[in-house]
């Protein structure tokens, strides 16, 4: 069964270092999300793409952080500089379009800032 | 804007047991969709079941039921038959029938299924 792949799981940094994460959807799904879930909370939206091209980045903070999907296949996150607010998993997904409407997720990457 | 309330943080249930999960949301829109999302320790997120707002009947997925009340903006998860492996949190979640299909999850509700 395909599934979202996600690397690293585990990441941990120090504060002011850059980070970057990287996601690879089911094959031929054209929308990917990029979630950030803190602890104790519901993921939350950072952006979501449709092929190559942002849909929503209302969310994310990109002074520091930033997204993209060169060929509209896997994408990368990145922060930099890394704050202690950052301390979270991040989360992606893949749908193959909005009229399936699930989202797929992976198994997301913790990211651990001191 | 858009909001989602799970009220409770944490369940318990007993193996073999039936327990029910609360979702309240907030919206102005007639269309739209709520899900249910099972995360399991270590482990991906998965969909559990999915209602779309102008279907009066209530969805059910084997094991798994909802309570759609439109009126009152409530979206109960029934699980009947409780397992050891239904422990997991549980996100309620809502989406707008336009072109996003963003999500907006609550806080989740952390079930324990115990022998």
């Amino acid at each position: 069964e395909a599934e979202v792949a996600q690397s690293p799981r585990y990441k941990i940094t120090e504060k002011s270092q850059a980070v970057a994460f990287w996601c690879d959807p089911i094959s031929g799904h054209a929308t990917l999300y990029w979630y950030r879930q803190i602890l104790g909370q519901g993921p939350e939206l950072l952006v979501q793409f449709q092929d190559e091209s942002v849909v929503d980045d209302s969310q994310l903070p990109k002074d520091r952080f930033s997204a993209e999907r060169l060929k509209g296949v896997d994408s990368t996150l990145k922060i930099q500089p890394a704050e202690l607010g950052d301390s979270a998993m991040y989360l992606c997904a893949s749908s193959p379009g909005v009229i399936a409407r699930e989202q797929y997720f992976g198994p997301g990457t913790r990211l651990t800032v001191t | 804007a858009q909001t989602v309330t799970q009220s409770q943080p944490e369940m318990s249930v007993q193996e073999a047991e039936t327990v029910t999960l609360s979702c309240t949301y907030d919206t102005s829109e007639n269309n739209y969709y709520l899900f249910w999302y099972k995360q399991p320790p270590s482990r991906q997120m998965i969909l559990v079941i999915r209602q779309e707002a102008y279907k009066q009947q209530n969805a059910t997925e084997n094991r798994f039921s909802v309570n759609f009340q439109k009126a009152a903006k409530s979206f109960s998860l029934k699980i009947s038959d409780s397992q050891l492996g239904d422990t997991a949190m549980y996100f309620c979640a809502f989406m707008m029938t336009d072109n996003t299909d963003k999500l907006i999850f609550g806080t989740g509700t952390r079930l324990q299924v115990f022998p």
